[in-house]
């Protein structure tokens, strides 16, 4: 158990809906890493957040959109989805800002598209 | 920019066998470099990272990694496989000084599956 949690476990949902994701980093970590995870891009870095804010982004798409609250949990918000944003997300979270400190991934969101 | 690429997407292997599995990085600023494994239905679990010192790394489950500067490569070692080793391994790196504007986001390879046959 990484402690980091991620809730849903599985999300099915139709084309053109929203869906949010949710993910609480472990205790005493100020960073949250969101990545996407596909069979034909293999993981990606989507966005990242320090203690509420937003200080790296990679491949996010527009209608993506995340946020760190106070409590720390993060939230990913996937919007007029289509069908190939099928994928796991997963999330993950470190100590501090530093390409040292581990990252400790979460189980994953496993998000199916229809 | 920086790119990870594993040179095998698959591997078989009989219990007990040394395995090696590939990595080679290619970035313009100094990087550090991680291998994770991830088992069936779970999500990625640290095997081990090179951040400075000693080139040969060990890490957990009896793995080691050599980071070769010269030849950009962070191969993945373990001298005998077992059974429950059986899942996909991923190298990564990040940057050591935050350029760019990234904040020590993870650049994976695309993963290497190993199989390891009784």
């Amino acid at each position: 158990d990484s402690g980091v949690t991620q809730t849903p476990k599985h999300l099915i949902t139709a084309t053109g809906q929203r869906v949010t994701l949710r993910c609480s980093p472990r205790s005493g970590d100020l960073s949250v890493y969101w990545y996407q995870q596909s069979l034909d891009q293999g993981l990606q870095f989507l966005i990242q957040y320090y203690n509420g804010e937003e200080r790296a982004k990679g491949n996010i798409l527009e209608r993506f959109s995340a946020q760190q609250f106070p409590d720390l949990h993060s939230e990913l918000n996937l919007s007029s989805l289509e069908l190939g944003d099928s994928a796991l997300y997963f999330c993950a979270s470190s100590l501090g800002l530093a390409g040292a400190h581990e990252q400790f991934f979460g189980p994953g969101t496993r998000l199916t598209v229809l | 920019a920086q790119s990870v690429t594993q040179l095998d997407s698959q591997v078989p292997v009989f219990e007990e066998a040394p395995v090696e599995l590939r990595c080679n990085y290619s970035s313009s600023v100094s990087v550090y470099l991680f291998w994770y494994v991830q088992y069936p239905n779970q999500g990625l679990q640290l095997l081990l990272k090179y951040l400075s010192g000693s080139t040969l790394v060990k890490g957990i489950n009896g793995f080691e990694a050599e980071f070769n500067k010269s030849q950009t490569s962070f191969h993945l070692r373990k001298p005998s496989v077992h059974i429950s080793d059986t899942a996909e391994y991923f190298c990564a790196v990040s940057d050591r000084e935050n350029y760019g504007g990234s904040q020590g986001n993870l650049i994976f390879g695309k993963g290497t599956k190993l199989s390891v046959k009784p």
